[in-house]
């Protein structure tokens, strides 16, 4: 069975200082990735996706991740922090074969930027 | 484009009523699933609607269901509620095949009194 584990429930960064969230996921075969941000009291909106090809995924408001086969990861990072990036953010996973379509999401990391 | 828009936004119930919460996906998009999230137990998946048939079911009782209209727009019905299903409900819609992702909704915040 897949399962997705994000290291970190908070993570506190400066502002201007990196962003580095951690997303490890368990397959038998690499999945499709994704990362969602949510912010309070609205849904989540996808920030970037990896399915084939490039394994360093660009995504919206300066996010990038690095799907690494070998170490069954997939995190997420911002050069620079910025106060707007504070909400909880969500790695997920979904099989790459057809025939099941459901997507199975980590318990999400809730950042905060300090000014 | 529009988005995903779920109705309503809020809504207060009192436990053994039931409630009944209505999506409307993407325009031309064939897949709708739901989600509960509670801060206690996250994102949990109820359920996965396309072209009107459930092809996916999570792990909640039966008190939770669903459906799918011709048009896509979906509702999941929720009944003799309980203190414990108190949460934000978020309705997802996809194109339905592997790889696409979802666009959530803003969620309906269900509060059982």
């Amino acid at each position: 069975a897949q399962s997705v584990t994000q290291l970190g429930s908070h993570v506190s960064v400066s502002e201007g200082a990196l962003v580095l969230l951690r997303c490890n996921y368990s397959s038998s075969v690499p999945p499709y990735l994704f990362w969602y941000v949510q912010y309070p009291n609205q849904g989540l909106q996808l920030l970037l996706k990896y399915t084939t090809g490039a394994t360093l995924v660009k995504g919206i408001n300066g996010f990038e991740a690095e799907f690494k086969k070998s170490e069954t990861s997939f995190h997420l990072t911002k050069p620079s922090a910025h106060m707007s990036d504070a909400a909880e953010y969500f790695c997920a996973v979904s099989p790459a074969t057809s025939g099941t379509y459901k997507y199975i999401f980590g318990t999400g990391t809730r950042l905060k930027v300090l000014a | 484009k529009a988005g995903v828009t779920q109705t309503p936004r809020y809504l207060i119930k009192t436990r053994g009523q039931q409630v009944t919460l209505s999506c409307s996906p993407i325009s031309g998009h064939r897949s709708v699933s739901w989600y509960q999230q509670t801060p206690g137990q996250g994102l949990q998946f109820l359920f996965e609607y396309f072209s009107e048939t459930q092809r996916n079911k999570g792990n909640f009782p039966g008190r939770f269901s669903g459906r799918q209209f011709s048009n896509s727009r979906s509702e999941m019905n929720v009944s003799t509620l309980e203190l414990g299903d108190s949460a934000l409900y978020l309705c997802a819609s996809s194109p339905g095949t592997p790889g696409e992702g979802y666009t959530f909704g803003s969620g309906t915040r269900l509060t059982v009194v």
